[in-house]
């Protein structure tokens, strides 16, 4: 299994639609976990973190299934803002976590 | 603007030179790395500072790459004698350190085009 693994994509939904991306990592001593979006030709940014089952921030979810190693994040009520590149992302480093490995990432489009 | 800096914002060089990459981080952050970052995929670790001191070195970072953070403020990353397969963004993040996982904040990138 490659240590950070997602959905290809690209997704392509119309707006107010619900949409779901998938990841699993390979390392089962990491705790928590990220969503990073980024826009095209810009920087990473921090969506949410999950550190214990999920995360809920507004329209955003973010599930963890330590069993399986699988993280999900859904979006609900898409809007066309939302239209980027998802990263799942995992720390690793020993215990100060220093280092994200990250997705390939998996490209929205949310269409009017 | 209080958040990680970086320049310049893009570089185009010929191979075979040498470039050098500054990035500033937020100024409370002791801890700043970079990442590289190709078309299609995702920013892959390169190194880390934790203040002054580079803790660690990935494989990617091959001997024509160097990187150094003086005074545990800024940091620069030099690539000597570029390859066409240096083409990429380079990013820079900074975090506080503490137990756990603190948030990286990344930098807008350096966007390096090898001819």
């Amino acid at each position: 299994r490659k240590e950070v693994e997602q959905d290809p994509g690209p997704f392509n939904v119309p707006e107010g639609a619900t949409v779901a991306f998938n990841c699993t990592y390979s390392n089962s001593a990491s705790q928590s976990f990220f969503w990073y979006r980024q826009d095209c030709r810009k920087e990473p940014k921090l969506l949410m973190s999950v550190y214990s089952s999920g995360n809920e921030d507004g329209r955003f979810t973010a599930q963890l299934n330590r069993a399986s190693q699988y993280i999900s994040l859904l979006i609900r009520d898409s809007k066309l803002s939302d239209s980027a590149t998802y990263l799942c992302v995992v720390p690793s480093g020993g215990g100060s976590n220093y280092k994200l490995t990250f997705g390939k990432g998996t490209l929205l489009t949310v269409n009017p | 603007d209080t958040g990680v800096s970086q320049d310049p914002r893009h570089k185009i060089t010929k191979r075979g030179q040498n470039v050098t990459f500054r990035c500033d981080p937020i100024s409370e952050h002791n801890r700043l790395y970079w990442y590289r970052q190709t078309l299609g995929q995702g920013p892959e670790f390169l190194t880390y500072f934790q203040n002054e001191a580079q803790l660690e070195k990935s494989r990617l970072l091959s001997d024509r790459f160097s990187a150094e953070r003086p005074k545990g403020s800024f940091s620069t990353l030099e690539i000597q004698r570029t390859e066409q397969g240096d083409s990429a963004m380079y990013l820079c993040a900074s975090s506080l350190r503490g137990p756990g996982v603190w948030t990286q904040y990344f930098g807008p990138g350096t966007r390096l085009l090898v001819l």
